[in-house]
């Protein structure tokens, strides 16, 4: 079955701090892993998109990581912000045109 | 430019109303996915159009919703009956006519169903 799991479920960090991200996935067969920013009440927003041979991607402070062969992702967020605080959501990409939609990781950036 | 839009943004009906959600993906844009949304989860997939033809509706979960896209723009989303299970956010989504493998989506706010 394909999916896609992300941990953790929620994350808590001070502002100015780095943090990590995790996604896993069982999407077969595999065209690309994106990672969405969505703040409350809006849509989501692509971060970062990475096809098979790209094992890393970056944006701005944002750092994605993709390993092909153990399915798994990772963002990296440095010297986080107060407007990091979001929804992030790791939608991978089957061939065929099917998305595939984590439960996303709830990030909150205190002062 | 404009962004995807959709409304209304905010709707609340009583169980087994109908009720009928508008999105406006970008101009140009051939592909558009909705998906359903419930409060602390990620988006599902319901359905997918290129131009007016629907080629994928397997995440439709009941004969009560129902997609259109009559003219390859302006798709609406309805759904009979509603029930309380409904209650969630409809995402709409749209991308450019591109290489399959690397076609990014743009999303709209979202419209929040409340059944009550």
């Amino acid at each position: 079955k394909n999916q896609v799991e992300q941990s953790p479920q929620s994350l808590i960090i001070l502002e100015g701090k780095n943090c990590t991200l995790q996604c896993n996935y069982t999407v077969s067969p595999f065209s690309n892993l994106r990672w969405y920013k969505q703040d409350t009440g809006r849509g989501p927003v692509s971060l970062t998109i990475m096809t098979f041979s790209e094992n890393t991607k970056s944006n701005g402070r944002y750092t994605a990581t993709l390993d092909a062969d153990t399915k798994q992702s990772s963002l990296h967020i440095t010297a986080s912000q107060l407007s990091d605080s979001a929804s992030y959501i790791c939608v991978v990409s089957a061939i065929g045109n099917q998305f595939y939609f984590g439960t996303g990781t709830s990030l909150t950036v205190i002062p | 430019g404009a962004g995807v839009s959709q409304s209304p943004r905010y709707k609340v009906a009583k169980r087994g109303q109908d009720v009928a959600l508008r999105c406006d993906p970008i101009s140009g844009h051939v592909s558009l996915f909705w998906y359903q949304q419930a409060l602390g989860q990620g988006p599902e997939f319901l359905t997918y159009f290129q131009n007016e033809a629907q080629l994928d509706k397997s995440g439709l979960p009941s004969d009560r919703f129902f997609a259109e896209r009559p003219e390859g723009s302006v798709s609406t989303l309805k759904i009979q009956r509603t029930q309380q299970e409904d209650s969630a956010v409809y995402l709409c989504a749209s991308s450019p006519p591109r290489q399959e493998g690397t076609r990014e989506q743009y999303f709209g706010p979202g419209t929040r169903l409340t059944v009550t």
